[in-house]
């Protein structure tokens, strides 16, 4: 049973690069959501996904572009990476009906130099 | 707006002691509330959940979380902690959305 996996789980890159960050899940859940964490803030909401072609913004989604083809993938696009980006992003995922607990992958550590 | 206050940023307690995390919400409705687990280089993990009916929860690891409307408030308990509980905690409430509203996590450190 995989769960969630992010792929990768360390990343290092330059300012202004485009960067994509990988979140797979076996489990078919409809909802799948990006957040990041940093010292100080908890875990703030990038973006989510209720469904293949449905996504919205969370608080936030400044600088970050996300796509949803497939339910079991959620890929999160840096367009063009700042520093303030540097941080360890988390993808969760949950049941449609009447769940609301979240799974979460166990994240990827980004360095933006 | 749903907001989620944990008052302590970081607790220590004794190897043996019992330990109370606090987690205050502010919501409108009842509440699905949640706490989680993040160890060191870890993603977060499911404790427990409160959803409806007894007040009283257990979860995993031997913790259990106490809802209490009148206080708006779902604190963590656990009667004995142990080193390996050492890591950061998080208290959540639902939206509507299937959004989690987060706390700011506490930090749990354990004496020897």
């Amino acid at each position: 049973d995989a769960g969630i996996t992010q792929s990768p789980r360390y990343k290092i890159t330059e300012t202004g690069r485009q960067v994509t960050l990988m979140c797979h899940q076996t489990w078919s859940h409809s909802y799948m959501f990006w957040y990041r964490q940093d010292l100080g803030h908890g875990l703030r909401l990038i973006y989510y996904s209720a469904a293949a072609d449905i996504t919205d913004k969370g608080e936030v989604s400044d600088g970050y572009v996300v796509s949803r083809s497939k339910t079991e993938n959620f890929p999160l696009t840096l367009e063009s990476a700042t520093r303030s980006q540097t941080s360890v992003y988390f993808c969760a995922s949950t049941l449609e009906v009447g769940a609301y607990e979240q799974y979460f992958g166990p994240g990827t550590r980004l360095t933006v130099t | 707006a749903q907001s989620v206050t944990q008052p302590d940023i970081h607790i220590t307690v004794s190897e043996g002691a019992s330990l109370e995390l606090r987690c205050n919400y502010s919501y409108g409705a009842t509440p699905y509330l949640f706490w989680y687990v993040q160890s060191p280089g870890q993603g977060l993990q499911l404790l427990l959940k409160y959803f409806s009916g007894d007040t009283l929860v257990q979860g995993i690891k031997g913790f259990e979380a106490e809802f209490k409307r009148s206080q708006s408030s779902f604190n963590l308990r656990k009667p004995s902690v142990h080193w390996s509980d050492a890591a950061e905690y998080f208290c959540a409430v639902g939206e509507s959305n299937y959004q989690l509203i987060w706390g700011a996590g506490t930090k749990l450190i354990i004496k020897p």
